[in-house]
């Protein structure tokens, strides 16, 4: 079945560091491939997408490359603000069970706070 | 603006009582979802349905049934709540192949005790 992997946090970092957050992920067919955000008490928040082979989604300075050759689709921000804090979620969409609709498989979670 | 609606942030219900978690979106979406969110275990399906009137369970729909009778609408029911319901609700919803993604409600914290 679908799966994602993603980079065990939390991941600590000091304003206007680099950001990397690596997503892999196993997945049949063509999926679109997603990075949510999460913020404390919050529900989960579309950051960028993208839908084929070497698309690039970008929002808010945060960029990811869908990558097939290497099933890969990794954040990445040139420079962290403090209101970057939060929780990041790859994620796919892909044929559910039995083919009956799309459905949405999530990675674990990448926990990131930037220290001012 | 894409909207989900989730009735409550906060509820907090007895063992044993039916609870209803209501879920509204207004982008005509078919496809709706339910998750619970728990700390380490990251997202985990409850149910889903892709039409009116049809459900398919997700990766945990033990204790919980669903109920779709507009497009618009999505119940999360539990039959009769036990403490180990205790959790973060989500519901989501996305148009029929999920390109586009899946728009999520700001959830509900549910505390059973």
């Amino acid at each position: 079945g679908n799966s994602v992997t993603q980079m065990e946090g939390p991941v600590t970092l000091s304003e206007e560091a680099f950001l990397t957050i690596n997503c892999t992920y196993t997945a049949t067919g063509y999926p679109s491939l997603f990075w949510y955000v999460q913020y404390p008490g919050e529900g989960l928040q579309l950051l960028l997408k993208a839908t084929k082979a070497d698309d690039k989604g970008s929002n808010k300075g945060f960029e990811a490359t869908y990558r097939k050759e290497t099933t890969s689709f990794h954040l990445e921000k040139g420079s962290v603000q403090v209101s970057d804090s939060a929780v990041y979620f790859c994620a796919l969409s892909g044929p559910a069970r039995d083919n009956y609709g799309q459905n949405f498989v999530f990675g674990p979670g990448t926990r990131l706070s930037v220290l001012p | 603006d894409v909207k989900v609606t989730q009735s409550s942030r906060y509820l907090v219900k007895r063992t044993g009582e039916k609870v209803f978690l209501e879920c509204v979106q207004d982008m005509d979406h078919e496809n709706m979802f339910w998750y619970r969110q728990d700390p380490g275990l990251g997202l985990r399906l409850i149910y889903f349905s892709y039409d009116v009137k049809m459900k398919e369970k997700g990766d945990i729909p033990e204790g919980y049934s669903v109920s779709r009778e507009k497009k618009e609408r999505f119940s999360l029911i539990l039959e009769s709540a036990s403490t180990n319901q205790t959790s973060m609700y989500l519901c989501a919803s996305s148009f029929m192949t999920g390109v586009v993604g899946a728009f999520f409600g700001q959830g509900t914290r549910l505390t059973v005790v």
